[in-house]
């Protein structure tokens, strides 16, 4: 399967613990995106990187939040002192940069529960 | 600001009979809209877009949405539907030249009855 991948797809974690995902996204797509999905809402953007930069960042990406995509192919997401509102659904999502009318294409999520 | 409004958060159908999920938008520019659904425990995945072209657009199984710019609509409709079809639906926006940023509409929930 060549689509977009992410790991892992369950984290439970305590209050105050950090967690890092981990996505791998189609191999020729430049464009990278991480969005935040809570119970009963649409996705929300966090950030979006092209190759290895981090073009852009929602205000909703606290200081608690970072975001890597050190050689513009995987990307990681870490959260640090998690919180419970925190507990979300963590999707990642590429794109090409030829891709026309911004198409993206999504992995599967990362379901966390903060305890 | 660019943003998206669905109207109904769950609408239930028999199998056979038409879908209509309605999204209205609001964009200063001319946009980019897509519609996307959400199998349980599966990632979304694209259903049609528009991108300035024919308003008429097709997408996968069986769906299509019309781009009214006079009544900044985009619904997506089926003429019939299966029971395969029941999950969430998402209309998105993203403005012209935007490289990010999807902007999502809250969903709608297709129940289909046998």
């Amino acid at each position: 399967d060549t689509g977009v991948s992410q790991d892992p797809r369950h984290k439970i974690t305590k209050r105050g613990q950090n967690v890092t995902f981990r996505c791998d996204p189609i191999s020729e797509h430049n464009r990278l995106y991480w969005y935040r999905q809570t119970l009963g809402q649409g996705p929300e953007f966090l950030t979006y990187f092209q190759n290895e930069a981090q073009l852009e960042k929602s205000r909703l990406l606290s200081d608690r939040f970072s975001a890597e995509r050190p050689k513009g192919s995987f990307s990681t997401l870490e959260i640090q002192r998690t919180e419970q509102g925190d507990s979300a659904m963590y999707l990642c999502a590429s794109s090409s940069f030829s891709s026309s009318g911004g198409e993206q294409f999504f992995g599967p999520g990362t379901r966390l529960t903060v305890l | 600001a660019q943003s998206v409004t669905q109207l109904d958060s769950h609408v239930s159908v028999s199998e056979g009979t038409p879908v209509l999920l309605r999204c209205n938008y609001s964009s200063s520019y001319s946009p980019s809209l897509f519609w996307y659904v959400q199998h349980p425990n599966k990632g979304l995945q694209l259903l049609l877009k528009y991108t300035s072209a024919a308003t008429l657009v097709k997408g996968i199984n069986g769906f299509e949405a019309e781009f009214k710019k006079s009544e900044t609509s985009f619904h997506l409709t089926k003429p019939s539907a299966h029971m395969s079809d029941a999950a969430e639906y998402f209309c998105v926006v993203t403005p012209w030249g935007s490289q990010g940023n999807l902007i999502f509409g809250k969903g709608t929930k297709l129940s289909v009855k046998p």
